[in-house]
């Protein structure tokens, strides 16, 4: 069984900080991985989605990398915000057709 | 384009009542998934749609909880009736296609049941 893990639950930064956040499955024959935002009160917000066969994804500041082999993705915010205080969550899709299986997520604060 | 669309936003009953959620996903998208979310916890799948056909229903607690979606657009679900435990947000999410297209949630429904 298919199950994801996030660390850490929270997180706190300054402004202007890079930030790494984990994410590890303990089956590695998936078939993407996503990242998703989660505002309070609103729903979910894909922001990156990585192939099996691609290393990582970029888009603005955010990089999120994949290695399937050891179960393992991070997702790196770059020059951190107030505006990217959210709860951030990952997925795994195990195979084309089902159903993404979401880790807890991680909240982050970013500090003015 | 416009968003996944569900309604109501919030909804507070009483436990044994019975309540009833709507979904409208994006216009053209086959395929549609109903998640609830727990406090503090993850988004875990209770049923997914192909059009009008279900998928995956292994999570669904059938002796409460049932959903439909005729003619392959808007979803309904249905808790009969109410735990204390069903209280979380309710999540619709659609794609265009299964595979490797992207998922689109709509805002959830956030259950009270006291």
């Amino acid at each position: 069984k298919q199950e994801v893990t996030q660390i850490p639950a929270a997180l706190s930064v300054p402004e202007g900080e890079n930030l790494v956040l984990n994410c590890s499955f303990t089956d590695s024959a998936i078939y993407n991985l996503q990242w998703f935002r989660q505002d309070p009160g609103k729903g979910l917000t894909s922001l990156l989605l990585i192939q099996s066969s691609q290393r990582e994804q970029t888009s603005g500041r955010l990089n999120a990398s994949l290695d399937k082999s050891s179960g393992r993705s991070t997702l790196y915010i770059a020059a951190s915000q107030p505006g990217d205080s959210a709860t951030y969550l990952c997925a795994v899709l195990h195979q084309a057709g089902t159903a993404l299986i979401f880790g807890k997520g991680t909240t982050l604060s970013v500090s003015s | 384009e416009a968003g996944v669309a569900q309604s109501p936003r919030y909804k507070i009953i009483e436990k044994r009542q019975s309540v009833a959620f709507w979904c409208n996903p994006i216009s053209g998208h086959a395929t549609l998934y109903w998640y609830q979310q727990i406090l503090g916890q993850g988004p875990k799948l209770l049923i997914q749609f192909q059009n009008n056909g279900v998928v995956d229903d292994s999570q669904l607690p059938k002796d409460r909880f049932s959903a439909e979606r005729l003619k392959g657009v808007d979803s309904t679900l249905k808790i009969q009736p109410a735990k204390l435990e069903d209280s979380a947000v309710y999540l619709c999410a659609s794609k265009i296609r299964t595979g490797d297209s992207p998922l689109h949630f709509g805002n959830g429904t956030r259950l009270t049941v006291t």
